[in-house]
């Protein structure tokens, strides 16, 4: 079945980066927008990008502009989502989630499981 | 990047119908179809509902529909049921290759 896999949680001090990975299996890898969306806690959801996985084109919010970097290794279909310069307010859980439509902006489905990345000295 | 506005809370009892809005404007909900709506149960992941304003996922019970009209979409939940109880989620492409989320509705089964 389509699945999406993320890596487990992180604990990382103020000033890190974290990297979260979402491996994917079940369908073509290659077809399919990935995004990265977060949700602090108590809080709604917030886009973070998307990455083309058949070239790796991306577009990321503004907000994170300069700050995230979403890669992907089609060799073992995962996708990649690097935060730079941490701090408290990135607490969250990041979420990843292909995008099965054509356009590549609508039909999230399915999400992985989510990954809590926790930013504390 | 402000989020689309979402009523905070939305309540009905059993076999009710209930429907939440979603309000931009022209450059997100009101000049593009990629409108979606998602249910979020509490320690869960999203799951799509409604994709491209008004379509339904196989799987998804057809007591929930969507609608768009101006800058305003819409989800309705009839017959309302307590597993229904849960957060709601509304997303649009917003024009510059972006897409935006909404506030977020908590939606309360009476």
């Amino acid at each position: 079945q389509v699945q999406l896999v993320q890596s487990g949680a992180e604990v990382k001090k103020p000033g890190a980066s974290v990297k979260v990975s979402c491996k994917a299996s079940g369908y073509n890898f290659n077809v399919y927008y990935m995004h990265w969306v977060r949700q602090a806690p108590g809080q709604g959801l917030e886009w973070m990008g998307r990455i083309n996985p058949n070239g790796g084109g991306t577009n990321y919010a503004q907000k994170f502009q300069g700050r995230v970097t979403m890669t992907r290794d089609t060799s073992i279909t995962t996708a990649y989502m690097e935060l730079s310069r941490l701090t408290s307010d990135d607490t969250a859980v990041y979420y990843c989630a292909r995008a099965f439509d054509s356009s590549g902006w609508c039909w999230f489905d399915p999400w992985g499981q989510g990954t809590l990345v926790t930013v504390s000295s | 990047q402000s989020a689309l506005t979402q009523p905070a809370s939305v309540s009905g009892s059993p076999g009710q119908s209930i429907t939440i809005s979603c309000t931009g404007s022209s450059s997100d909900v009101g000049g593009y179809i990629y409108v979606s709506w998602y249910q979020q149960h509490p320690g869960k992941a999203p799951k799509l509902m409604i994709f491209e304003v008004s379509n339904r996922p196989s799987g998804v019970s057809n007591r929930f529909s969507g609608s768009k009209s101006g800058n305003t979409a819409s989800l309705t939940i009839s017959g309302l049921q307590a597993e229904d109880e849960a957060d709601y989620y509304c997303s649009s492409y917003r024009s510059s290759s972006t897409l935006v989320f909404g506030t977020g509705t908590k939606v309360t089964v009476l």
